[in-house]
């Protein structure tokens, strides 16, 4: 079955303070590996694309990257702004699993 | 911006009604999803569709059922509302050619 573990739950940085969330993930067959950003009372933005271990994306203060067993969201000087909820969700053969989220909040 | 409208954005309503929820997408995607998130559940799958009249179950389609009539409008339909179908409902879609999803802004439903 596929699983996907994301750690910490919940995370608190001073604006400026970088830092990265894990997402540990379980699968026959990874077809890509998506992050998502949720604000409350929105749905998941989609922000990323990762399709196989050792690719990056970037976007702002955000750097997405994959081995075979995790991806690492980076976030480099984070904002107030850049506080939600960061989803982490697998593909394998048309099924999307999700993980749990990390709810991030950037203290100015 | 995928161009997903869902309505309404939230509804109250009580036990033992029916509601139907809409999605709305205005650029002919033929994949749409409904999801229901909940607190310690995070989203699950609740019916899915890959075309007009044709729709299949997720893992949690247990008191719901959907509709596909026209290519841009996905409906789900909870027969007989029950205080456990309290939730948030998102609709999402697959963009022609890729694998991720793009989600609706949601629709709050409460059952009294």
């Amino acid at each position: 079955e596929d699983q996907v573990t994301q750690s910490p739950e919940a995370l608190r940085l001073q604006e400026g303070e970088s830092s990265s969330l894990n997402c540990s993930y379980t699968v026959s067959g990874l077809r890509g590996l998506f992050w998502y950003r949720q604000d409350p009372g929105k749905g998941p933005e989609f922000l990323f694309t990762l399709y196989s271990a050792g690719e990056e994306k970037e976007k702002e203060r955000l750097k997405a990257t994959l081995t075979k067993k995790e991806s690492f969201l980076h976030i480099t000087a984070p904002k107030p702004e850049d506080s939600a909820t960061y989803l982490c969700v697998i593909t394998s053969y048309g099924k999307l699993t999700f993980g749990q989220g990390t709810i991030l909040t950037v203290h100015p | 911006d995928a161009g997903i409208t869902q309505s309404p954005r939230h509804k109250v309503t009580e036990t033992g009604t029916p509601v139907t929820l809409r999605c709305h997408q205005t650029e002919n995607h033929r994949y749409m999803y409904w999801y229901r998130q909940d607190p310690g559940h995070g989203l699950r799958l609740i019916h899915y569709s890959y075309g007009v009249k044709d729709t299949d179950k997720g893992e949690v389609s247990d008191g719901y059922s959907v509709s596909r009539s026209k290519t841009e409008d996905f409906l789900l339909t909870l027969e007989s509302a029950t205080s456990s179908q309290t939730s948030v409902y998102f609709c999402a879609i697959t963009v022609t050619g890729g694998y991720e999803q793009y989600f609706g802004p949601g629709t709050r439903l409460t059952v009294t």
